[in-house]
């Protein structure tokens, strides 16, 4: 299996530019999740979905912050518009349900000067 | 509110060195306990898991035994082999509740190993 595949891997753009981060998730996982990750509040959980559904998104920082599933095999975040404190690598993950294991994937290093 | 809190680094050991990382908790009941790792470039991977209380997760070498009376998981390795070089991350989830699949992480531990 290919595993989590996110794109683009780095992303470098300037402030007020909308930013759209992927994710495909492993085939057969109904569980995918999106993480933050700064070296100031570490890795932190932006919003997880459940077949498709947003199920918990307190963790999405401000109204600037959407996701969203349109179907099983992927998912978006939108940053619009993005900010110099959006800077952080941002992770993927998926799930099964009656795993205890969530798979990441590579991250997506956002640079927002 | 769940928190995991571990032990801050870096942490720099010499080859073939003893390894404790410190990880204590706070949650309600009985959670599932994790130990993630990151090598540099790369996404974290589930290292070992234990569900209940005295389990012991082992992999690569690697323990840690969940400790319901001091609410502790700490992982430890005998032997550190540079290709350990990582951040390893504490994990905990809960046993129930609408957030069962959330993980609450740890801030990351550092862990260089020289030749």
């Amino acid at each position: 299996d290919a595993g989590v595949i996110q794109s683009p891997r780095h992303e470098v753009t300037e402030m007020g530019q909308e930013v759209t981060l992927r994710c495909k998730p492993i085939s057969g996982h109904d569980y995918l999740f999106w993480y933050r990750q700064t070296m100031m509040r570490g890795l932190e959980l932006l919003i997880y979905f459940n077949n498709n559904v947003p199920i918990d998104d307190s963790g999405m920082p401000e109204d600037r912050f959407s996701a969203k599933m349109p179907n099983a095999s992927f998912s978006t975040l939108k940053i619009q518009p993005s900010e110099p404190r959006d800077s952080a690598v941002y992770f993927c993950a998926s799930s099964f349900q009656g795993s205890y294991e969530q798979y990441f994937g590579p991250g997506t290093r956002l640079t927002v000067t | 509110g769940n928190s995991v809190t571990q032990m801050e680094g870096p942490v720099t050991l010499s080859e073939e060195a003893f390894l404790t990382i410190n990880c204590t908790y706070t949650a309600t009941g009985y959670p599932s306990l994790f130990w993630y790792v990151q090598y540099p470039g790369e996404g974290l991977q589930l290292l070992l898991k234990a569900t209940k209380a005295d389990d012991k997760g082992s992999n690569k070498g690697f323990e840690a035994t969940y400790r319901k009376e001091t609410t502790s998981f700490h992982l430890e390795k005998g032997s550190v082999q540079v290709s350990d070089s990582a951040v390893y991350f504490c994990a905990l989830r809960p046993l129930s509740g609408g957030s069962n699949y959330k993980l609450t992480f740890g801030k990351g531990t550092l862990l260089t190993v020289n030749p």
